[in-house]
């Protein structure tokens, strides 16, 4: 079965360090990979994707994930964070009939 | 980039009552819609697969009486709530999806709707 996890609940994160927020995916066939933001009542906002070519992809507002087969992860990164970071995180993958698999999301926190 | 929107923002409802939500594809046709549900801190639930023309595709667990879907157009698909009940209350959420002039597989989501039924 296709499934994506997202390990942890929440993330914290002191402003200007550096940000991961870890997923791993089981798919069949090459996976398409997708990481959202979700602020509070807002929709998602879609922040990059992974179809193929280069494992590292660059994203919207500074993030970037690295896609990495061997461990079947797609973990977003940040180099330096900021307190408007914080929200809700979700990590998804493109099942075969085209669904959009979502992980449970991650919330992180960046403080002051 | 492609628009999805959906009306209304959100809505608040009398139990018993019926509540619709659309969901539109701005500037582009949607080869598919997805209605999924979003309760509190937690993850999004897809609840349907919508094809225009043709009849919704619920996921287990998802009552089509309940949550009544129609595809009017390539740019349009509602969600209508029937009898509604507090606990139906939550966050819903539309994407179209698309195949792009490169032959990509785009997918966009609307703003969501927030439902208080009370």
């Amino acid at each position: 079965a296709q499934s994506v996890a997202q390990p942890e609940d929440q993330v914290n994160v002191a402003e200007g360090n550096p940000l991961t927020v870890k997923c791993t995916y089981s798919v069949s066939g090459n996976p398409y990979l997708f990481w959202y933001v979700q602020y509070p009542n807002r929709g998602l906002q879609f922040l990059l994707k992974y179809i193929t070519g280069d494992n590292l992809v660059k994203g919207s507002y500074g993030f970037e994930a690295e896609f990495n087969k061997s461990q079947t992860s797609f973990h977003l990164k940040k180099p330096s964070a900021l307190v408007s970071d914080s929200a809700l995180y979700f990590c998804a993958v493109r099942a075969l009939d085209d669904k959009i698999i979502f992980g449970k999301g991650t919330r992180l926190h960046i403080l002051p | 980039g492609a628009v999805v929107s959906q009306h209304p923002s959100w809505v608040i409802c009398k139990s018993g009552t019926s509540v619709k939500i659309e969901c539109r594809s701005l500037d582009f046709q949607a080869t598919t819609m997805f209605w999924y549900r979003q309760f509190p801190k937690q993850s999004l639930m897809l609840m349907a697969t919508s094809n225009e023309g043709s009849k919704a595709t619920y996921e287990q667990g998802v009552e089509k009486d309940k949550f009544l879907i129609n595809h009017a157009s390539l740019t349009l698909s509602t969600l209508t709530v029937t009898s509604a009940h507090p606990e139906d209350s939550s966050f819903y959420i539309c994407s179209a999806t698309m195949i792009s002039g490169t032959g990509a597989y785009e997918q966009y989501f609307g703003p969501g709707t927030r439902l208080t039924v009370t």
